[in-house]
């Protein structure tokens, strides 16, 4: 079975741009995660969705926003890019909420 | 808030010997799940081992076990017979039940060097 897929793989975006990242689950996963990693640091919580709705929202601006479609798959767009935005940031899907399996990320850097 | 503390940010360990990794964390739900994460350089996020809370016996997988203290909020993870492989960031997590929500804390990490 496929695991978590996300793209692009690299980005690089200037100052004050909109960045759009994707995500898949693996197959039967209803939620869908994402985190931002910042070098050195641990993932910080973003956003979680399940079954198309959001459940938590991290500590974050409202520059970030996100969506998961019918077939689970989700966005995670970022508008008016700052420097700080860059980041690798990860995608996690779960069966059951609690047990989390991530993609191998989305490195962006922002000029 | 929930926190999660690791404060070893480097250690190394001999091929073959036993390591130990910290992890304390902070939290006043009852009902939880900790777990740590590997995350080689390829940087792909990977589950090592998962504990409930709610259950005392501690958790092992193969090379890997933990050494859950509840009452004293402590979550280490022990890697047996350690091999090359093993050199990667381990990040400490936490997670509150499902039904209230469950966004995960991780730690800062802890990067593992393995000496041949």
């Amino acid at each position: 079975d496929a695991g978590v897929t996300q793209s692009p793989t690299h980005l690089i975006k200037t100052r004050g741009q909109q960045v759009t990242l994707r995500c898949s689950p693996i197959s039967g996963h209803k939620s869908v995660s994402w985190y931002q990693q910042v070098l050195g640091q641990g993932p910080q919580f973003i956003f979680q969705y399940y079954e198309k709705e959001e459940r938590g929202r991290g500590n974050f601006p409202d520059r970030f926003s996100a969506r998961q479609f019918p077939n689970y798959s989700s966005e995670l767009n970022v508008n008016a890019l700052l420097l700080g935005d860059s980041a690798l940031y990860l995608c996690a899907s779960s069966f059951n909420l609690f047990e989390q399996y991530f993609g191998p990320g989305t490195r962006l850097t922002v000029t | 808030a929930q926190t999660v503390t690791q404060s070893q940010p480097e250690m190394s360990v001999q091929e073959a010997e036993t390591v130990t990794l910290s992890c304390t964390y902070d939290t006043s739900e009852s009902d939880y799940y900790l777990f740590w994460y590997k995350q080689p350089p390829s940087r792909q996020m990977i589950l090592v081992i998962r504990q409930e809370a709610y259950k005392q016996q501690n958790a092992t997988e193969n090379r890997f076990s933990v050494n859950f203290q509840k009452a004293a909020k402590s979550f280490s993870l022990k890697i047996s017979d350690s091999q090359l492989g093993d050199a990667a960031m381990y990040f400490c997590a936490y997670t509150g039940s499902p039904t209230t929500g469950n966004q995960f804390y991780f730690g800062t990490g802890t990067s593992l060097t393995v000496i041949p």
